[in-house]
């Protein structure tokens, strides 16, 4: 079983540049998340879906847009990518009763 | 202040000791509360689920809530160097259902 499916696995940018991290799940599950990850800071969410064909912002969501294509597939794009998006990103999804998540193997994108 | 505190570590011990790893929360509606393990450059996977207040035990695992003094714990008894990784508590309230995550904390088993 695929489960949550990232790409690319790494990434690096030039700062200005734009990219869209891609991420697929073969569990049919309603609601999707993008988090990023830094050290000391956690896993901290940038937008979700609740369910196919609605989004909403998280917690860190500024220079982010999001995508929600159909049930599978979650897209997170970066129009102007910033030394400060250098991170890692994780995509994940849960079915919309208890928060049961499950992630993807994560993107690691340096911005330079 | 952060909805979900969590220190970071790293903690050290020596194989076969209890582990207590340990978050406090300051929001009332989470009902859910959950433990994931993230190993090295991989994404987190849940070890363990609970709703509400109460013990849950899997294994060598042992969730615990505390619901009245908003803290939660995972114990890992007879601990093994396979279970070097860095652990992070998640909670959600009922209705979003989406997870909010500690910090992490890194916890080191040495042989």
């Amino acid at each position: 079983n695929a489960g949550v499916t990232q790409t690319p696995k790494f990434q690096v940018l030039k700062t200005g540049q734009s990219m869209t991290l891609q991420c697929a799940q073969d569990m049919n599950h309603n609601s999707m998340y993008w988090y990023r990850q830094d050290p000391g800071m956690g896993l901290r969410l940038i937008y979700y879906s609740a369910s196919e064909g609605t989004t909403d912002k998280g917690e860190v969501p500024n220079g982010y847009n999001v995508s929600r294509l159909n049930k599978r597939e979650f897209s997170l794009r970066l129009e102007s990518a910033a030394p400060s998006q250098t991170s890692v990103y994780f995509c994940a999804s849960s079915d919309r009763g208890p928060a049961e998540a499950f992630f993807g193997q994560g993107t690691r994108l340096t911005v330079v | 202040q952060k909805e979900v505190e969590q220190d970071p570590g790293p903690l050290s011990v020596p194989e076969g000791a209890i582990v207590s790893l340990n978050c406090t929360y300051s929001n009332s509606a989470f009902q859910y509360f959950m433990w994931y393990r993230q190993y090295s450059r991989k994404g987190p996977e849940l070890l363990m689920y609970t709703y509400s207040s109460g013990n849950k035990e899997d294994g060598r695992f042992t969730a615990q809530v505390d619901k009245s003094s908003k803290y939660i714990s995972l114990f890992i008894r007879d601990s093994q160097p396979s279970d070097s990784a860095t652990y992070l508590c998640a909670m959600s309230a009922g209705g979003s259902y989406i997870p909010t995550f500690g910090r992490g904390t890194s916890l080191i088993v040495h042989p």
